[in-house]
């Protein structure tokens, strides 16, 4: 089974702070993905990875950086937090090479910024 | 624009059957996906169609129209742990995922 996990569950920060927000899976998938989800809003892309060092702007990427050094592990940052990036963030997986392939989650982090 | 459309919420009873629909707009199609997510939780991968018609998997079946820009997910003999939000998912031409807000379904006894 593919498994995305997360480094955090929840997370509190202060208005200001550099956020990072870890994800790691474990079956060699070349691409890696990180959302928001607000209530009432489809998953927004904010970020997305094809390969290790390479990174891909999505939808809403303003305000936030990403960092990709090992295929395995995709990381996102919010360099200065606002109170408009409280949300539940998702991070996914997929196996890449050309495939059309089904996305693998993790567990979420919901992060409220104060 | 790129678009996909679904209800909010929805309520069925249990043991019952419910559609749910999905239409959408998009610059080109590469297949569209079915996830359901329970509240609080990862979404969990459902179906994938990439041609027209019916898919059948136990009781989740997923049906697709390319020409109407259409998709049902069809769930049968409703139980309590079905209620969740149901999310659809249209990959475009450059093989990126659309999102639709997803659908609530509650389920009551």
């Amino acid at each position: 089974d593919v498994k995305v996990t997360q480094s955090s569950r929840y997370l509190v920060k202060r208005t200001g702070e550099k956020v990072f927000l870890e994800c790691v899976q474990d079956m060699d998938h070349e691409n890696m993905f990180w959302y928001r989800q607000d209530p009432g809003l489809g998953l927004r892309l904010i970020y997305f990875s094809y390969d290790v060092k390479m990174k891909e702007k999505g939808d809403i990427p303003e305000g936030y950086s990403v960092s990709r050094e090992k295929k395995e592990r995709f990381s996102l940052i919010l360099e200065s937090a606002s109170t408009n990036q409280t949300s539940m963030y998702l991070c996914a997986s997929s196996l890449g090479q050309g495939a059309v392939d089904e996305q693998y989650f993790g567990p979420g982090t919901r992060l409220t910024v104060t | 624009g790129q678009n996909i459309d679904q209800p909010t919420e929805m309520t069925a009873t249990e043991g019952a059957i419910v559609q749910i629909n999905c239409t959408y707009q998009t610059s080109g199609f590469n297949g569209l996906f079915w996830y359901q997510q329970h509240a609080g939780e990862a979404p969990t991968f459902l179906s994938y169609n990439v041609l027209d018609g019916l898919e059948e998997k136990g009781r989740f079946s997923s049906f697709l129209s390319r020409s109407k820009g259409y998709s049902y997910l069809l769930l049968k003999e409703l139980q309590m742990k079905d209620s969740a939000s149901y999310l659809c998912a249209v990959m475009d031409s450059n093989y990126q995922l659309i999102w639709g807000a997803g659908t609530k379904l509650i389920i009551k006894p």
